[in-house]
């Protein structure tokens, strides 16, 4: 079947502007997790939803990031008033249920900040 | 929080040879799968294995969680197997997100 599918798979945004990058989990998963990615790292966790409740932000770095899965299937995390320091790749991970099940991460969505 | 630990860092094969990646986490985990994440930048997932061991063709995994490491085994590399290896894991209190460790990054030549 389908994987967990993004978009757009790049951005490229002036300082200052507002992105919002999609995520399509796995049709019927339970979790979707963001996840962000710098350069040379390990993905670091952003938020996780069960269904459409938002059940953990903690990773979310600044209030200008907002996620939303308002219908419990795709997700969007928007970014407002882009910094440089938030060029990353941005993943999305989906799980069937929510404890004890792999992830399924999509490609990523690289976003650049000039 | 929790601490995940690959060793090594970085890793040079000849094509052919074997070679075992570590991953040393600092709390009980209820969740640890291996990723390799190839020079595109997907994440393909190889094992989930928070305990026991598991093998997938060339490749196999070993978890011990009470001694709370992991080994990815891949035997007769080939250059496709290049690429960024992570381990990832989830504690046992409250969230279900995973803490990634550093990575190896391993390059097979021919």
């Amino acid at each position: 079947g389908a994987g967990v599918s993004q978009s757009p798979r790049y951005k490229v945004a002036k300082r200052g502007q507002d992105v919002a990058l999609r995520c399509d989990p796995i049709s019927g998963h339970v979790s979707l997790f963001w996840y962000q990615q710098a350069l040379g790292q390990g993905p670091e966790f952003l938020t996780y939803f069960q269904n459409e409740a938002q059940l953990d932000k903690s990773g979310l770095p600044s209030d200008r990031f907002f996620a939303e899965r308002p219908e419990g299937s795709v997700s969007t995390l928007k970014i407002q008033r882009t910094q440089q320091e938030d060029s990353a790749v941005y993943l999305c991970a989906s799980s069937r249920e929510t404890a004890y099940y792999e992830q399924y991460f999509g490609p990523g969505t690289r976003l650049t900040v000039t | 929080g929790i601490q995940v630990e690959q060793s090594p860092p970085d890793l040079i094969l000849q094509e052919g040879a074997n070679s075992t990646l570590r991953c040393n986490f600092s709390d009980s985990v209820n969740n640890l799968q291996w990723f390799h994440q190839n020079p595109w930048g997907q994440l393909i997932n190889l094992f989930y294995i928070p305990s026991g061991t598991k093998q997938n063709g060339r490749l196999s995994a070993t978890t011990v969680a009470t001694e709370r490491y992991s080994l990815l085994y891949i035997s007769s590399s080939q250059t496709t197997d290049s690429g960024v290896y992570f381990c990832a894991v989830g504690s046992t209190s409250g969230t279900y997100k995973y803490i990634f460790g550093t990575g190896t990054r391993l390059k097979v030549l021919a």
